[in-house]
């Protein structure tokens, strides 16, 4: 059964500074998809990384996925109020199922 | 108009009640899925259909079932509602392509008294 396992669950942070959360999953996948949730919305998808070493980077955000030690990042960088939100990663557990299995959540906050 | 259509956004309702969900979506996707969001828990799968002939069970399917009425429509029920069935629903597509995401409607927010 695949079990994906992010940290932090609740992370605040000063606007400028930076930081990371971390997604880990328990079996191989090489398909990892990160979303973005504001208070009573849908989700929002942030970045789709399909393979070993790769990276995406949207604004302030990039996402990194390592299949070999079946972790993925989100590193924010020089954070502003705007990114505050709640963040999941979602790993395909592979073949042609398409299901995701959705981490707990990141819940971010950034404070002036 | 939104791609991903869910009806209703809200509903209060009392235990032992019948309530139906619904999904309609636009984008012309095959694979349709139903998730539960609780607080602190992410998003869980409930069921999931790849076309009209095609259901099965997710993660957490019991005392829930689901009608793939065409290829656009996706309802889950509740049979006899019960309290800890209050949640936030989601309604999902997907092409089937795995560059591509699955595309989530707005919700639906279940109370359950």
């Amino acid at each position: 059964e695949l079990k994906v396992e992010q940290n932090p669950l609740f992370l605040s942070m000063q606007e400028g500074k930076n930081y990371t959360i971390y997604c880990n999953y328990s079996t191989t996948s090489d398909r990892l998809y990160w979303y973005r949730q504001d208070p009573g919305k849908s989700l929002e998808s942030l970045f789709v990384l399909l393979s070993n070493g790769a990276v995406k980077q949207e604004g302030r955000l990039m996402a990194s996925l390592d299949t070999k030690a079946r972790l993925s990042t989100l590193h924010i960088t020089a954070a502003v109020h705007d990114l505050s939100a709640t963040y999941f990663c979602a790993v395909d557990g592979g073949g042609s199922n398409y299901k995701l299995t959705f981490g707990k959540g990141t819940l971010l906050t950034v404070n002036p | 108009d939104a791609d991903v259509t869910q009806t209703p956004r809200n509903r209060i309702t009392k235990t032992g009640k019948r309530i139906m969900l619904e999904c309609s979506q636009t984008k012309g996707h095959d694979r349709m899925y139903w998730y539960r969001q609780d607080p602190g828990l992410g998003l869980r799968l409930i069921y999931y259909s790849f076309d009209v002939k095609d259901i099965n069970k997710g993660e957490i399917s019991d005392g829930y079932s689901v009608s793939r009425q065409a290829q656009a429509k996706f309802s889950l029920s509740l049979e006899s509602a019960i309290p800890n069935q209050t949640a936030l629903y989601f309604c999902a597509t997907s092409g089937g392509e795995i560059n591509q995401p699955q595309h989530f409607g707005d919700g639906t927010r279940l109370s359950i008294l």
